[in-house]
């Protein structure tokens, strides 16, 4: 079966650093993916990860390691408008194909305070 | 660039009616795929279309079904509809839904079964 396990909720304070971890089981793995979701909205793309290691982008970075089946998103200097959920999604490969469906932890909800 | 639209937006229905919702990709997109969010389950994949042939399935009943059309658009269908039903239905299309190929979210639309 598959697997996917993040922390519920989040606190942190404005100017700081939050890790957002994300641990996941599944066989057929083609890649690993971030996005954010405010509330009300549609979920938006942050960051995709296939390969092990660190991808930087901006303020945000994610990390990933294969073996461990581990990945998390970094992310600097928090502004207010960072508050929102923040989903883990792992792209189980369909047969031996590049394709395959995208299955979503429940989310990370951002509180980010003053 | 047009987003990802999806109609309607909210819909009402009472159990044992059914109902179609309509997505329509980001222009040049292929690859269409239908979610269902709920707070207690999160976001859930339903299928993914490609060149109009349903290309990968999640674990939802037979009365979930949908299809595309020869312009990417799709549409799912919801039969006998069951108050558990309710949730937010959302469509995501990518290029080609393969490897890194990010999804674009549409705004969803709501559906709330009495």
């Amino acid at each position: 079966g598959q697997n996917i396990d993040q922390p519920t909720e989040m606190t942190a304070t404005e100017g700081a650093i939050v890790q957002i971890n994300c641990t996941y089981q599944t066989s057929g793995f083609n890649g690993l993916f971030w996005y954010q979701q405010h509330a009300g909205e549609a979920p938006t793309f942050l960051s995709y990860n296939v390969l092990d290691g660190l991808e930087e982008k901006g303020r945000f970075s994610s990390f990933l390691s294969r073996s461990k089946g581990y990945s998390y998103l970094l992310l600097k200097e928090l502004q207010m408008k960072d508050s929102a959920s923040y989903l883990c999604a792992v792209r189980k490969r369909h047969g031996s194909s590049n394709t395959g469906k995208l299955i979503f932890g429940q989310g990370t909800t951002l509180q980010v305070k003053p | 660039k047009a987003g990802v639209t999806q109609t309607p937006r909210y819909l009402i229905k009472t159990r044992g009616q059914q109902v179609t919702l309509s997505c329509s990709p980001i222009s040049g997109h292929r690859s269409v795929s239908w979610y269902q969010q709920t707070p207690g389950q999160g976001l859930q994949f339903l299928f993914e279309y490609f060149s109009e042939t349903q290309r990968n399935k999640g674990n939802f009943p037979g009365r979930f079904s949908g299809r595309q059309f020869s312009n990417s658009r799709s549409e799912m269908n919801v039969s006998t509809l069951e108050l558990g039903d309710s949730a937010l239905y959302l469509c995501a299309s990518s290029l080609t839904g393969q490897g890194s190929d990010e999804q674009y979210f549409g705004p969803g639309t709501r559906l709330t079964v009495t």
